[in-house]
């Protein structure tokens, strides 16, 4: 059985650029959550997507958006970076998006300078 | 809004020194309490879900209790390996518009010395 895996490991942006990170989820499993996680802070949700669909949503603005494809894989786009996206960013994958538990990939450390 | 408060923030224990971790939460609904383990840089590792008052779970030298307010992990005789720091997240009910979600507190971070 496959885990949660997520690319690239690191990344260095500048602000005001796009980013993409990637996101595989577990055998098994159709839904994908992504989490935001600032230094010394529990993760933070972001949204969450069932069968290519967003459906759930955290305080995040529109610039942070989503895409999930049909093999269950998902990305996680956000536009004209500032520099508090700074973080780690945590994808998680569950096998029902409203029940059970979540199981993490090992993120993307996204640094905007 | 759910919201969780977990204390002590920081934990250091000598080997073998037992003790528990705090997870106070307010939510509307309770769909799970979770209790994962993050060591540096790396993703939550899950370690047990609770899901009532009274429930308990247990994995080697951690279990983890649930009342209707606050949840405790606790740590039976800890080794060095047993140093990260613990979360503590709730999935709240549908009508607080957060049951797909897990909303966590900042963590512990537990120290154990050799």
């Amino acid at each position: 059985e496959t885990g949660v895996t997520q690319s690239p490991t690191h990344l260095i942006k500048t602000r005001g650029q796009q980013v993409t990170l990637r996101c595989s989820s577990q055998s098994g499993h159709n839904t994908v959550s992504w989490y935001q996680q600032a230094l010394g802070q529990g993760p933070q949700f972001i949204f969450q997507y069932y069968r290519e669909e967003e459906n759930g949503r955290g305080n995040f603005p529109p610039r942070f958006s989503g895409l999930q494809f049909p093999n269950y894989s998902s990305e996680l786009n956000v536009n004209a970076l500032e520099l508090d996206d700074s973080a780690l960013y945590l994808c998680a994958s569950s096998a029902t998006g409203d029940l059970g538990e979540q199981y993490f990939g090992p993120g993307t450390r996204l640094t905007v300078t | 809004e759910d919201q969780v408060t977990q204390s002590p923030e920081a934990l250091r224990l000598q080997e073998g020194e037992s003790s528990s971790l705090n997870c106070s939460y307010t939510v509307s609904g309770l769909r799970g309490l979770f209790w994962y383990r993050q060591d540096p840089g790396k993703g939550p590792e899950f370690l047990f879900t609770l899901y009532s008052a009274g429930e308990e779970k247990e994995k080697e030298r951690l279990k983890a209790t649930l009342t209707k307010k606050e949840s405790f992990l606790h740590i039976t005789a800890p080794k060095p390996e047993d140093s990260a720091t613990y979360l503590c997240a709730v999935r709240g009910g549908f009508s607080s518009g957060s049951a797909r979600q897990l909303t966590f507190g900042s963590g512990t971070q537990l120290t154990v010395l050799p």
